[in-house]
């Protein structure tokens, strides 16, 4: 399983852009990136996922960089709801068993 | 779509017994399903893939004896925690994944507070 590095914390304010980098330096030519966001006591909540350059949702942009080494989760004009924890992972479709890191916590403030 | 459901919600025993959860995918087949287990301020950690028609398989140290998981159907795994003790107390995550064409997608379930006294 391809090793993943996120920031544990992130502030912002509501109305911001927040931008949450994780590194998967390690990730393998059949493995997509998935995120996945999580309230206290719910189960983690799927957000976005892709394989290379860009993907976008109605509540969420991945960008992806060549290399793939890397990718940036962008959720546009934050709102309080928004404070949790995002989870970035990476697996594939031979290895499809997904391995939490710490996640990156982040709040939003009025 | 991609809905997981989970029951019960929450569940609070007495030491010594035994408890079931169900995790049900509910608008797809799932021919596998993962548990999770997730302590306070604390990660999700794998405890075990279910594969329908055959026997889970777990991950290093956690035991398969108390933990036990049937995956009867396309959509419904069940994960009976044998003997519950306090220390099995924790928040149990079911996910189920989704494959086909160019996306292989793990949905999770709404989670079960198991607490154990």
């Amino acid at each position: 399983l391809a090793k993943t590095t996120q920031p544990i914390s992130m502030d912002s304010y509501e109305g911001q852009e927040v931008n949450i980098t994780c590194s998967h330096n390690n990730i393998a030519t059949n493995d997509y990136i998935t995120w996945y966001q999580q309230f206290p006591s719910q189960g983690p909540r799927f957000i976005i996922q892709g394989y290379k350059t860009k993907v976008t949702n109605e509540v969420a942009s991945l960008f992806i960089p060549a290399d793939r080494k890397s990718s940036t989760l962008s959720l546009p004009r934050v709102s309080l709801s928004d404070t949790a924890v995002y989870y970035c992972l990476v697996g594939g479709r031979n290895d499809y068993k997904l391995s939490f890191g710490a996640g990156t916590t982040v709040t939003v403030r009025a | 779509g991609a809905v997981v459901s989970q029951h019960p919600s929450w569940v609070i025993c007495k030491s010594g017994t035994s408890v079931k959860i169900e995790c049900r995918s509910l608008d797809f087949q799932a021919t596998t399903m993962f548990w999770y287990r997730q302590f306070p301020k604390q990660s999700l950690m794998l405890m075990a893939t279910s594969n329908e028609g055959s026997k889970a398989t777990y991950e290093q140290g956690v035991e398969k004896d108390k933990f036990l998981i049937n995956h009867a159907s396309l959509t419904l795994s069940t994960l009976t925690v044998t003997s519950a003790h306090p220390e099995d107390s924790s928040f149990y995550i079911c996910s189920a994944r989704m494959s086909g064409g160019a996306t292989d997608t793990q949905y999770f379930g709404p989670g079960t507070r198991l607490t154990v006294l």
